[in-house]
């Protein structure tokens, strides 16, 4: 079946890089998502991968797919207090404008001054 | 690009009452639609999505339904809300990227609706 695995809480200290991870069981996904929540918000799309790449970079986001082992991670440099938020990694199943997502749980990334 | 208008922003409902939420979409057309949940501390559980209008599919059985009066329109209801209710309700649907690959679509939220259940 679908399901998407993410640790839940992630602490770093403000310019340091941060690392969050999701693992998920079903590989005919056809794209793969990084979304970011701020506190009461909805969610904003930050950066996605195509699942027959294994890597893709954006500014400070970098986003890394082992398919072998089913494994994404994204990985925020030079990370700053307003990256505090939920990240939720999702596949996508289905093609085009019609599918849907499935989401893991969510990681809190806390980030110190 | 698209707008999603969710309402109300917040609501509190005792239990046991009807629930009406609203989402409408401007800027695009036959767009297919979402109703996920949050509940507290935990992932979005994707509620219900349709494709067009008195279209809906059910993703879990629940005390909550779904309709689709209108093209934009996109509504989730109950008879008698349940203290498992209470949760952040957002409502989305699928949007190209500018610039990106044509076979590519993001799946684009609403504000949400935090509902408590007492």
């Amino acid at each position: 079946g679908e399901d998407v695995e993410q640790s839940l809480f992630l602490s770093v200290r403000e310019g340091d890089s941060s690392v969050i991870n999701c693992t998920y069981t079903d590989s005919s996904s056809t794209y793969l998502y990084w979304y970011k929540q701020e506190p009461g918000a909805g969610l904003q799309l930050l950066t996605y991968i195509f699942s027959n790449m294994d890597m893709k970079q954006d500014q400070r986001l970098t986003v890394l797919l082992n398919k072998k082992d089913k494994h994404l991670s994204l990985r925020i440099a030079d990370t700053q207090t307003g990256d505090s938020a939920i990240y939720f990694c999702a596949e996508k199943f289905g093609s085009g404008n019609t599918g849907k997502l499935i989401f893991g749980q969510g990681t809190t990334l806390q980030v110190k001054p | 690009s698209q707008t999603i208008h969710q309402w109300p922003a917040t609501l509190v409902q005792p239990v046991g009452s009807p629930l009406s939420l609203e989402c409408t979409v401007e800027g695009t057309s036959n767009p297919n639609l979402y109703w996920y949940r949050q509940a507290a501390g935990r992932g979005l559980q994707l509620l219900f999505y349709s494709v067009g209008i008195g279209q809906i599919s059910s993703e879990v059985p629940q005390n909550l339904s779904a309709s689709r009066p209108q093209d934009r329109q996109f509504i989730l209801s109950s008879k008698k809300l349940l203290l498992s209710d209470s949760g952040f309700y957002l409502c989305a649907s699928w949007q190209g990227l500018a610039g990106g690959p044509s076979s590519y679509n993001e799946q684009f939220f609403g504000p949400g609706t935090r509902l408590t259940v007492l």
